[in-house]
């Protein structure tokens, strides 16, 4: 079974400028997520869709950060204008359904802005 | 809201050592629990889960028990090897809250021969 997808691994830009993050959950899972893991602390939920819907975005910060599921299925996350706090590591994770099961996750993508 | 509170880091053992990492949460409802373990460079992979109070989880000789009266979910190891130096991540899903996952800060455990 492929696992989740995530690409690029590694993008560094300047402060003010724009990034994408793309993901591809394994196939027939309903749940994606995408985490946010600064150096030294824990992910922490940015955005939860179940299918092509969002659950859960109150941890997005909405007036830079935005993120769709068309289809369902492939995730793209965006950063429009980064900020230097911006850098981190981006996790996707993808999961069967909603309730106590195992989340199963990319392997991040590290941005570093400066 | 939820959280979940893991010992502080980084721990370092010698082979064959007994490991304890303890983690305690706070949680509305009755949420299911985790360990999540990062390689060296690579994703975070689920260890071990227990989805209701006095479960035990294990996987790989380690093992946790959901304790609801102390909120705990501890991981425990009886004998180390230096195949085991990760960084070890507590976390909960909340059903009454969409599932929405909360994760510690994580535990770095480094073991040497």
């Amino acid at each position: 079974e492929a696992g989740v997808a995530q690409s690029p691994r590694y993008k560094i830009i300047e402060k003010r400028q724009s990034v994408a993050f793309w993901c591809n959950p394994i196939s027939g899972h309903a749940t994606l997520y995408w985490y946010q893991q600064i150096l030294g602390q824990g992910p922490k939920l940015l955005i939860q869709f179940q299918n092509n819907g969002v659950v859960d975005d109150s941890q997005l910060p909405k007036d830079r950060f935005s993120a769709e599921r068309l289809k369902g299925v492939d995730s793209t996350l965006k950063i429009q204008p980064a900020k230097l706090e911006d850098s981190a590591v981006y996790l996707c994770a993808s999961s069967s359904r909603i309730q106590d099961t195992e989340a199963f996750f990319g392997q991040g993508t590290r941005l570093t802005v400066v | 809201g939820n959280s979940v509170t893991q010992m502080e880091g980084p721990v370092t053992l010698s082979e064959e050592a007994f490991l304890t990492i303890n983690c305690t949460y706070t949680a509305t409802g009755y949420p299911s629990l985790f360990w999540y373990v990062q390689y060296p460079g690579e994703g975070l992979q689920l260890l071990l889960k227990a989805t209701k109070a006095d479960d035990k989880g294990s996987n790989k000789g380690f093992e946790a028990t959901y304790r609801k009266e102390t909120t705990s979910f501890h991981l425990e190891k009886g004998s180390v090897q230096v195949s085991d130096s990760a960084v070890y991540f507590c976390a909960l899903s909340d059903l009454t809250n969409a599932g929405k996952s909360t994760f510690g800060d994580g535990t770095t455990l480094t073991v040497k021969p």
